[in-house]
């Protein structure tokens, strides 16, 4: 059974705390993704990697970075997390140019205190 | 990339058949059409795609004009179980940077 994990379900910080959250695939895909989402707004990609060291931007990637040290894991990095980084993130992956589908976690839902 | 436009809600009963249209009139000749449904407090599961006229799998039906302009989800029997929400999306699956990009979704709910 294909498995996208992210390591925590809830998550509480402090403002001005570095964050980490980290997604592991068991599938060998190369690409892997980081999307919020909040109410009424869908789903926004944050960043994306479709390789090992390598990381495109996405829509909204003002205060958050990224790492890809291994193909099966992509971390998502808060530098100093604010109030307004409250939000469900989802961390993906998919098979490179075979497929549309992509193959998401089960959320990380983190508030910022 | 392609805009897409659908319903933001819907409502049905248990046992009838739901179609979702979305509309993407931009929609380029390398784009495939995609559908996600997401249930509350989980991430998005893919359910279908298709490049042209009709695709079907065990949970539901795709149907694309010849234009390419518009697409139809179909959910045949819907129950309880079926009340998420259902994203559609467009794009080039080509060149191994296909990049799923979601929309605010319609959201479908299934009375009893």
């Amino acid at each position: 059974d294909v498995k996208v994990t992210q390591s925590s379900r809830y998550l509480v910080k402090r403002t001005g705390e570095k964050v980490f959250l980290e997604c592991v695939q068991d599938m060998d895909h190369e690409n892997m993704f980081w999307y919020r989402q909040d109410p009424g707004l869908g789903l926004r990609l944050i960043y994306f990697s479709y390789d090992v060291k390598m990381k495109e931007k996405g829509d909204i990637p003002e205060g958050y970075s990224v790492s890809r040290e291994k193909k099966e894991r992509f971390s998502l990095i808060l530098e100093s997390a604010s109030t307004n980084q409250t939000s469900m993130y989802l961390c993906a992956s998919s098979l490179e140019g075979r497929s549309t589908e992509a193959f998401f976690g089960q959320g990380t839902r983190l508030t910022v205190v | 990339l392609a805009k897409t436009t659908q319903p933001i809600s819907m409502d049905s009963y248990e046992g009838q058949e739901v179609n979702i249209t979305c509309s993407h009139n931009n929609i380029a000749t390398n784009d495939y059409i995609t559908w996600y449904q997401q249930f509350p407090s989980q991430g998005p599961r893919f359910i279908i795609q298709g490049y042209k006229t009709k695709v079907t799998n065990e949970v539901a039906s795709l149907f694309i004009p010849a234009d390419r302009k518009s697409s139809t989800l179909s959910l045949p029997r819907v129950s309880l179980s079926d009340t998420a929400v259902y994203y559609c999306l467009v794009g080039d699956r080509a060149g191994g940077s296909y990049i799923p990009t979601f929309g605010r979704g319609t959201s479908l709910i299934v009375h009893p």
